[in-house]
């Protein structure tokens, strides 16, 4: 079983629509929990960062940790087609160096 | 101020040639990563270094070997390189994991023939 499961997709919305992105994962140790943005042909960049359980906005995004159900989700609201790229979610622990990554989800919204 | 800079950003080889895959950061970060990224995969880590002098194996580590050079650079050396290999490969730096944002390069497209 892999440490972080996504869905990969792709998911295609109309603009304007409310996107929910989601993770699973199996490691209880993970305290630190990210999405990340990737445009295509480009390297991911941090879009949301938050630490243990509970909710995170930060204008049309919102990210969602709920560390009893091993699960995080990022929601899009009015989404816009300048937010079409991929969505990596990533976690890591107290200790250790290491990060743990998403397949990724390739997201479309269509103008 | 660059970031994380990677070269070259393509490279066609034959398999069985070797070659180095550079990285240099100028945030003064250090933690420092290589992954790869393909297909369905996600991004896999090859090798990375948490502090200068110390280097440690990843998830795919078989066929590579990375040298941490001083604080700012982080090599990634492919010997005898092979069609498995073909990827986009990324080096990422972060000042401390606890610190939250892994800061990624642009990527290096790599096509082994």
């Amino acid at each position: 079983q892999k440490e972080v499961e996504q869905d990969p997709g792709p998911l295609s919305v109309p603009e304007g629509a409310i996107v929910s992105l989601n993770c699973t994962y199996s490691n209880s140790a993970f305290q630190y929990f990210m999405w990340y943005r990737q445009y295509s042909r480009k390297g991911p960049e941090l879009l949301m960062y938050t630490y243990s359980s509970g909710n995170k906005e930060d204008g049309r995004f919102t990210a969602q940790v709920d560390k009893s159900s091993k699960y995080i989700s990022l929601f899009i609201r009015d989404s816009q087609p300048s937010d079409s790229a991929t969505y990596l979610c990533a976690m890591s622990g107290k200790t250790g160096n290491q990060f743990y990554f998403g397949t990724g989800t390739s997201l479309t919204v269509i103008p | 101020n660059a970031g994380v800079t990677q070269t070259p950003k393509f490279q066609v080889l034959k398999t069985g040639q070797s070659m180095t895959l550079q990285c240099a950061q100028d945030m003064n970060h250090n933690s420092m990563y290589w992954y790869r990224q393909d297909p369905g995969m996600g991004l896999r880590l090859i090798y990375y270094s948490a502090s200068e002098g110390t280097t440690d194996k990843g998830e795919v580590p078989n066929g590579y070997n990375v040298s941490r050079l001083n604080k700012r650079e982080f090599s990634l050396r492919l010997e005898s390189a092979a069609p498995s290999q073909t990827s986009v490969y990324f080096c990422a730096t972060i000042y401390r994991v606890s610190a939250g944002e892994l800061f990624f390069g642009e990527g290096s497209r790599l096509t082994v023939l």
